[in-house]
């Protein structure tokens, strides 16, 4: 069963087009949300952790929120350096490990 | 600071044989995790080590997988005998603290069994 599911899979976007990437999760007592962005060929990369719902977090063109069930990932006036795949995690109480989803390819077009 | 390195970052192997993937963390971190993300799927769990202690090894797929962490330091994962459904990229993590807080990802490792 799917603790977390990132839509849409894919998502092409021309720059300066905003839009949002959403990340639910069912697992129970969850301890942080975790956004992490993966280039091709490289490992998964920091970018936020919110610990709860109505928390949100900024760094340049991404905005990170969280409810009680979803979080999501707002590009706003994306630019082809934005292109990566953001990956969602989610760190559950009674495990000490991060449960991630699948991803969401972005691309972004000049 | 170094971040989070990974050896090698390609390996290619027949079914059956014998493969060791190394991680080394940023230095300070006592905590160790190995993820492993097989085509198509999410990138999952395989285990944890807090220092040299195993804190978590319920992710590890069966017996023929065997990671150590001597010193508690750099750690090894050994694939014996490797099988097909063993491909995919590993990864390696280190963070700080116990816990809910940020881990740092190393490059991988593209493990492919022919």
């Amino acid at each position: 069963e799917d603790q977390v599911t990132q839509s849409p899979e894919a998502l092409r976007l021309q720059e300066g087009e905003s839009s949002s990437l959403n990340c639910s999760y069912t697992v129970s007592g969850l301890r942080g949300l975790f956004w992490y962005r993966q280039d091709p060929g490289k490992g998964p990369e920091f970018l936020f952790t919110l610990y709860s719902a109505g928390e949100e977090k900024e760094k340049e063109r991404l905005k990170a929120t969280l409810t009680k069930k979803e979080s999501f990932l707002h590009i706003t006036a994306p630019k082809p350096e934005d292109s990566a795949t953001y990956l969602c995690a989610a760190f559950e109480g009674g495990n000490n490990r991060l449960a991630f989803g699948k991803g969401n390819q972005v691309v972004v077009i000049p | 600071e170094a971040g989070v390195t990974q050896f090698p970052s390609h390996s290619v192997i027949e079914k059956g044989q014998t493969v060791t993937l190394r991680c080394d963390p940023i230095s300070g971190h006592d905590n160790l995790y190995w993820y492993r993300r097989v085509m198509g799927k999410e990138i999952k769990f395989l285990l944890h080590f807090v220092k040299e202690s195993k804190q978590d090894e319920s992710g590890m797929p069966n017996n023929r997988f065997l990671a150590e962490r001597t010193g508690g330091t750099y750690s090894t994962l050994k694939v014996q005998p490797a099988e097909l459904e063993d491909s995919g990229v590993y990864f390696c993590a280190s963070s700080h603290r116990q816990g809910p807080y940020e881990q740092y990802f190393g490059p991988g490792t593209r493990l492919t069994v022919t």
